[in-house]
């Protein structure tokens, strides 16, 4: 497997844009999570999906940003219009839990990322 | 609810030990921990889950204590791989099956 594919990798964009991160799944994994990172705020979760549902969106900062998942290998993360504070590495990672019962691991794939500077 | 991790950074010789703790305010269902190295993804390493138990993974091990909602990483007798940051991630009890992850350790290994 490629491993969970995430593009651009690089993206630079002036202030008012709109920008749109994608992200590819592991196959058969049906959780994905966007994650973002800064110096100042660590590694933050914005919204994550099980089976293309948003389950938990409480961390996406503002109305500006939106994510969807239309189906099991493809998200986009969209942010419009974006501002300077938005510049991070987006990060998108993938799991497949296993049943409670089971007691196993549930370990995240994550994407290379992609590295958001706003200009 | 962000975990607590400590120290911010730490700088080590190849050889030596370090400890890295994580806290929570939480009941915890289960403590994760990943290696990021500069420039890259972040990497998984263990997962520990209620009941207090141990792991390792190379000479990296690590323990929960579920009472505390506190997990230690131990790195024995470091490796100039061992460079990165390291994040716990905590699961709350309820598993809504998402991970809150702490700020980091840096982690530095000189020759």
């Amino acid at each position: 497997d490629a491993g969970v594919i995430q593009s651009p990798r690089h993206e630079v964009t002036e202030m008012g844009q709109e920008v749109t991160l994608r992200c590819k799944p592991i196959s058969g994994h049906d959780y994905l999570f966007w994650y973002r990172q800064t110096m100042m705020r660590g590694l933050e979760l914005l919204i994550y999906f099980n089976n293309n549902v948003p389950i938990d969106d409480s961390g996406m900062p503002e109305d500006r940003f939106s994510a969807k998942m239309p189906n099991a290998s493809f998200s986009t993360l969209k942010i419009q219009p974006s501002e300077p504070r938005d510049s991070a590495v987006y990060f998108c990672a993938s799991t497949s839990p296993p049943p409670f019962v089971a007691g196993g691991s549930n370990e995240q794939f994550f994407g290379p990322g992609t590295r958001l500077t706003v200009l | 609810q962000q975990p607590v991790q400590s120290p911010q950074a730490v700088i080590l010789r190849e050889g030596e030990d370090a400890v890295i703790n994580c806290s929570s305010s939480k009941a915890l269902y289960s403590v994760h921990w990943y290696r990021q190295k500069h420039g890259e993804a972040p990497v998984f390493l263990m997962i520990l889950l209620k009941g207090g138990e141990q792991k390792g993974h190379e000479k990296i091990s690590a323990s929960f204590n579920e009472k505390k909602q506190q997990s230690s990483l131990y790195l024995t007798a470091s490796q100039l791989s061992y460079s990165g940051t390291y994040f716990c991630g905590t699961e709350r009890i309820g598993r809504d099956d998402k991970i809150i992850f702490g700020k980091g350790t840096r982690l530095h290994i000189l020759p």
